[in-house]
């Protein structure tokens, strides 16, 4: 069963830092892009980032371009996201998902909230 | 890359069909065939339900099928149910600088 826990969420201040982490199981890691989607309070899903298997393809929205950096850990089985000069309005819950190859997404992990507050 | 065009909310009543449309803006690729449908059951992960514009992954109900013409593709739910009610969302590769994907504005469907 594919299986992907996203960690690493919680409250911070605005113009820190943070670093998801996503594990995951039940497939080959190693052969899949992974993305990363957010979605604020009350809003639509947002596509982040997301990065080929030997993490020398990255792609980011323009939204977040030059503050969020994604990487990976094959031997692991993770996917990270870096997250730098926080803003409020990167308030959101955070999903990675297994890219479907061009089609988006196909398995999602549960999702994990980012608050960030002074 | 601005996001593909839904419209906000689409209801019916249990055993009617509806339609939620998706528009693209020309350098996403709805006009091609890189476009899925994601159903959001509140306080829950994206779900997918069609991808390749008519595709159902294993598991999913044939109720939900999908559709395209030129720029726009379109989800339709027929003999709506209850547990149908959720938000929806498309979502297509894009071609707009380093965006990758793109989701749609989402369309909250309710069931009467």
């Amino acid at each position: 069963e594919v299986q992907l826990v996203e960690s690493g969420g919680g409250l911070f201040q605005p113009g820190g830092s943070l670093r998801l982490s996503c594990a995951a199981s039940g497939f080959n890691f190693g052969e899949y892009w992974m993305s990363w989607v957010r979605q604020a309070p009350g809003r639509g899903l947002e596509w982040v980032a997301n990065i080929n298997p030997d993490e020398s393809e990255k792609y980011y929205a323009d939204s977040v371009k030059g503050r969020f950096t994604v990487s990976r850990d094959n031997a692991k089985n993770s996917g990270y996201l870096q997250v730098n000069s926080l803003r409020d309005e990167d308030t959101a819950v955070y999903y990675c998902a297994r890219d479907f190859g061009s089609y988006c997404n196909d398995y999602w992990g549960h999702g994990i909230l980012v608050t960030v507050s002074s | 890359q601005s996001a593909l065009t839904q419209p906000a909310s689409v209801s019916g009543s249990p055993g009617q069909s509806i339609t939620i449309s998706c528009t693209g803006t020309g350098t996403d690729v709805v006009s091609h065939n890189h476009v899925s449908w994601y159903q959001q059951q509140p306080g829950k992960a994206p779900k997918l339900m069609i991808y390749e514009v008519t595709e159902r992954p294993s598991g999913i109900s044939n109720r939900f099928s999908g559709s395209k013409s030129g720029n726009t593709a379109s989800l339709t739910i027929s003999g709506l149910q209850p547990e149908d009610e959720a938000d929806y969302y498309c979502c297509s590769y894009s071609t707009a600088g380093t965006t990758y994907f793109v989701f749609g504005t989402a369309t909250k469907v309710t069931v009467l």
